[in-house]
């Protein structure tokens, strides 16, 4: 089984700041993928960015990074430079890999409303 | 790339009356495609699973006479609320994953169809 917790309900930056957000996770699967999506008002899921678990190097996109701690089961997601238009719900998502359980279902944490003040 | 579209984006019906939803992936194939429902301020709850060419996999709690879900081509899924009641107000989600790497390949999702029953 697989759960995502998402502790921050609510979440607020200054534009031009830094904000993390935060995720945890606990998984059986020994193959597993992480993700960060983006839900606007417009209600698009938007991805963020993907993280294979196999890999050690954090991912990064742009002003998006994650801090993926493996031992921790801890996935969190860094904004940098925030921007009005990163304000949205984020939600944190895992999927795992075996074909005879969830086969690559994601599973979504509850989310975070992150508001950007201009 | 990568664009998954969902009809109608909105719709309105009477109590009692079936309404289907149509999820295509407009620039690739996708094998598998999924539906969720998202409450108001809530997270995304995966409702089925179905792949091309044979019946859906149902999440326990979800009722599959009631939520018909048809996945005839690589790139078309529909669901179908039967004998819609209020209780199934709701926003409905699709998302599809692309022919490749099978399920470590990532979703791409719809932008969402809302559905009011009166």
């Amino acid at each position: 089984a697989q759960t995502v917790t998402q502790s921050q309900p609510e979440m607020s930056v200054q534009e031009a700041e830094t904000v993390t957000l935060s995720c945890t996770y606990d998984t059986s699967e020994s193959d597993y993928y992480l993700f960060w999506y983006k839900q606007p008002p417009s209600r698009q899921m938007i991805l963020v960015i993907r993280q294979e678990a196999y890999k050690q190097q954090n991912a990064t996109e742009n002003r998006f990074s994650v801090n993926f701690q493996k031992a921790a089961k801890s996935f969190s997601l860094k904004i940098s430079d925030s921007q009005l238009g990163d304000a949205a719900m984020y939600f944190c998502a895992s999927a795992g890999t075996s074909y005879g359980g969830s086969q690559g279902n994601l599973i979504f944490g509850k989310g975070t409303k992150l508001s950007v003040k201009p | 790339g990568a664009v998954v579209s969902q009809h109608p984006s909105w719709v309105i019906c009477k109590s009692g009356t079936s309404v289907k939803i149509e999820c295509r992936s407009l620039d690739f194939q996708a094998t598998t495609m999924f539906w969720y429902r998202q409450f108001p301020k809530q997270s995304l709850m995966l409702m089925a699973t179905s792949n091309e060419g044979s019946k859906a996999t149902y999440e326990q709690g979800v009722e599959k006479d009631k939520f018909l879900i048809n996945h005839a081509s690589l790139t078309l899924s529909t669901l179908t609320v039967t004998s819609a009641h209020p209780e199934d107000s709701s926003f409905y989600i699709c998302s599809a994953r692309p022919v490749g790497r099978g399920v470590k390949e990532t979703q791409y999702f719809g932008p969402g169809t809302r559905l009011l029953v009166l």
